[in-house]
């Protein structure tokens, strides 16, 4: 059974700050992994993907990748209220689309 | 990224009715979608895999003769919820998936459909 874990949170952090995302997952020959981004009553938003350990960056995101330890992170710099959502780690094998979800983070950037 | 589109966005029906709800990959061919149930602050339930030119593969626990699938272009899937019931209210989401960097695949989401069966 494939299995992706994240903290449900809610994660607070105050306007500015960096928040800090973690994901950890079973399956060790995973090769793709994502974070999607869900506000509430929308669907989840594709906004960041890593092949290969180490750091990711775009923009104010960056994600951190670490096969051995089958973990990955997701860093949101200069925090806004705008980022609050609910985060999902998102993660695939080889030559497949499914993806197996963590049930979600919940970020609060308090103004 | 690429951009899927979802019909209707809303829909409010009686018990004993039928939806039909469409998925669209609109700049991209997808040969895989994925259909979801997310009910309210509960996570994303894979219900189907759906496979252009063939049989849907269902989750386990999905009926798959109350929630047809059918995929028959490379743009677009349709889930039709069949003799609907209140419980079967919630938001469907659908995805597709397109290729990314070499060998990876990502999945894209339509924006959902909230079903309400009253």
């Amino acid at each position: 059974q494939k299995e992706v874990e994240q903290n449900s949170g809610p994660l607070s952090v105050p306007e500015g700050a960096i928040a800090s995302l973690n994901c950890t997952y079973s399956d060790r020959v995973s090769q793709s992994f994502f974070w999607y981004r869900q506000y509430s009553g929308k669907s989840p938003e594709l906004i960041m993907s890593i092949y290969s350990n180490g750091d990711k960056e775009d923009g104010r995101f960056t994600a951190q990748l670490n096969k051995a330890s089958q973990y990955v992170s997701l860093l949101i710099r200069d925090s806004q209220p705008s980022d609050s959502a609910t985060y999902l780690c998102a993660v695939n094998g080889a030559g497949s689309y499914q993806l197996t979800f963590g049930k979600g983070t919940k970020l609060s950037v308090i103004p | 990224g690429a951009v899927v589109s979802q019909h209707p966005s809303r829909v409010i029906c009686k018990s004993g009715t039928s939806v039909k709800i469409e998925c669209r990959s609109l700049d991209f061919q997808a040969t895989t979608m994925f259909w979801y149930r997310q009910f309210p602050k509960k996570s994303l339930m894979l219900m189907a895999t759906s496979n252009e030119g063939s049989k849907a593969t269902y989750e386990q626990g999905v009926e798959k003769d109350k929630f047809l699938i059918n995929h028959a272009s490379l743009t677009l899937s349709t889930l039709t919820v069949t003799s609907a019931h209140p419980e079967d209210s919630s938001f469907y989401i659908c995805s597709a998936g397109t290729s990314g960097r070499a060998g990876s695949y990502e999945q894209y989401f339509g924006p959902g459909t909230r079903l309400t069966v009253t």
